[in-house]
């Protein structure tokens, strides 16, 4: 059973760069997982931001980014806003079935 | 517009299960693979399974398996989520989700607006 594990927490600063990672417990992430990503603000439901690692929805703002480092999934917000506090997930592909992280929350403060 | 329309809050006892639909429109239903995602309160999401709505194939979380049956009725562009033997550990929020045939464009461009499954004595 695969486990995919965030950063439970981070706060970042209005206007600041903050790097959310995704780590699976089979290994060094790789594009074959199809990282997605999708952002979920309370009472709602989740939307998606990006999609097999680094291409955005038509909706995603460009301050977004998708990338692999470190042998992770990763998710930059580049110039954070305050609207971006929100808890993120990541969701990979592996043996036939997805599985989301544990979630991160993000705090901009 | 695309739109996922669920069925409302349940309340089930614990034993018992519980059907929740889909209802899709402003697409071609049977040109997207239907996905199940469940959260618990205050806790993450949990992907369960998914679901062909063209040929009606599926495939399930191992997790799930033995428990949840995903079907449809194609000719109401309606999608459905079968969970048995509940326990109060299956309280949650149900989503469903609708995601292209295979991997590369991605899961969950368009979700329901979740249904509330209380399991409770």
């Amino acid at each position: 059973q695969t486990v995919v594990t965030q950063e439970p927490s981070l706060t970042v600063s209005p206007g600041g760069t903050v790097t959310l990672t995704c780590a699976s417990s089979t290994g060094a992430v790789t594009s074959g997982y199809y990282p997605n990503w999708f952002q979920q603000k309370p009472g709602q439901p989740p939307r998606a931001l990006i999609y097999s690692t680094a291409n955005r929805r038509s909706w995603t703002p460009a301050r977004f980014s998708g990338s692999l480092l470190g042998g992770k999934a990763a998710l930059t917000l580049s110039g954070v806003q305050p609207e971006d506090e929100a808890d993120y997930y990541c969701l990979l592909f592996h043996g036939g079935a997805w599985v989301f992280g544990g979630g991160t929350k993000l705090t901009v403060l | 517009q695309v739109q996922l329309v669920q069925s409302g809050a349940e309340v089930k006892k614990p034993g018992a299960s519980v059907k929740v639909s889909c209802k899709a429109s402003g697409y071609t239903f049977t040109s997207f693979d239907i996905n199940w995602v469940r959260q618990a309160p205050g806790q993450g999401l949990e992907w369960m399974g998914w679901m062909n709505p063209d040929s009606g194939n599926t495939g399930y979380a191992q997790k799930f398996q033995g428990r949840v049956t995903m079907t449809r009725t194609t000719a109401i562009n309606t999608a459905y989520m079968e969970l048995s033997s509940l326990t109060s550990e299956d309280t949650a929020v149900y989503y469903c989700l609708r995601k292209e045939f295979g991997l590369v464009k991605g899961v969950g461009d368009y979700w329901g607006q979740g249904t509330l499954v209380t399991v409770s004595s």
